[in-house]
């Protein structure tokens, strides 16, 4: 079955520090790859999204991620994280040639402090 | 645009009520979903639709029922709720219904307690 791991439940972190938040995917056909952010009481955002080309791919809040086929990996990383950036984060797949069928990770709680 | 709204924002439930949880997007959206949202579990699909009078399901589907009228809207149906589908659920839409681009948009969330 198709799946996606989010390898680290929660996160903690010092404010300024770098972060990443791995995650990989079970599949053996081409994937869509997401990464979304949810703040505390509220719906869910997409920060960045891998369809095809540059493996490193630029999302918004000075987020990137890098996605390796071989490894089947989509690894969410900031340089310098911001109390603001406290939130949960999650991974996503979507396979193509179907619908719009997400199938999410279970979640990474990233935690900054002072 | 408002965007993806849902109503209510929380719902307490006793065992084998009945509910309607309310979905509706104003971007002409054609495909739209639902997912349950559990602590460490993620998000999972729970129905979705293709466009008006179009659904079909998702991973868990038990206990739920959805039907597709008009492509604004897409409501969640309980018919008898269990202490189980105590969750978060969200509501998400997308101007297409295949295709990586079509970026998916969530609502902003229904807590619902069964008791």
């Amino acid at each position: 079955a198709q799946s996606v791991t989010q390898l680290d439940s929660q996160v903690p972190v010092f404010e300024e520090a770098p972060v990443e938040l791995r995650c990989n995917y079970s599949s053996s056909v081409s994937v869509y790859l997401f990464w979304y952010v949810q703040y505390p009481n509220q719906g869910l955002q997409l920060l960045l999204k891998y369809l095809s080309g540059s493996t490193l791919v630029k999302g918004i809040n000075g987020f990137e991620a890098e996605f390796n086929k071989s490894q089947t990996s989509f690894h969410l990383r900031k340089p310098s994280v911001h109390i603001s950036d406290t939130a949960e984060y999650f991974c996503a797949v979507r396979f193509s040639g179907g619908y719009n069928k997400l199938i999410f990770g279970a979640g990474t709680r990233l935690a900054v402090h002072p | 645009n408002a965007g993806v709204t849902q109503t209510p924002k929380f719902q307490v439930l006793k065992t084998g009520q009945s509910m309607t949880l309310q979905c509706a997007q104003d971007m002409n959206h054609e495909y739209m979903s639902w997912y349950r949202q559990d602590p460490g579990m993620g998000l999972r699909l729970i129905h979705y639709s293709v466009g008006a009078g179009i659904t079909d399901q998702g991973e868990v589907p038990n206990g739920y029922n959805v039907s597709r009228s008009t492509t604004e809207d897409f409501p969640l149906r309980l018919l008898s709720a269990a202490p189980s589908q105590t969750s978060v659920y969200f509501c998400a839409s997308s101007q297409g219904i295949a295709g990586g681009q079509n970026e998916q948009f969530f609502g902003p969330g229904t807590r619902l307690t069964v008791l």
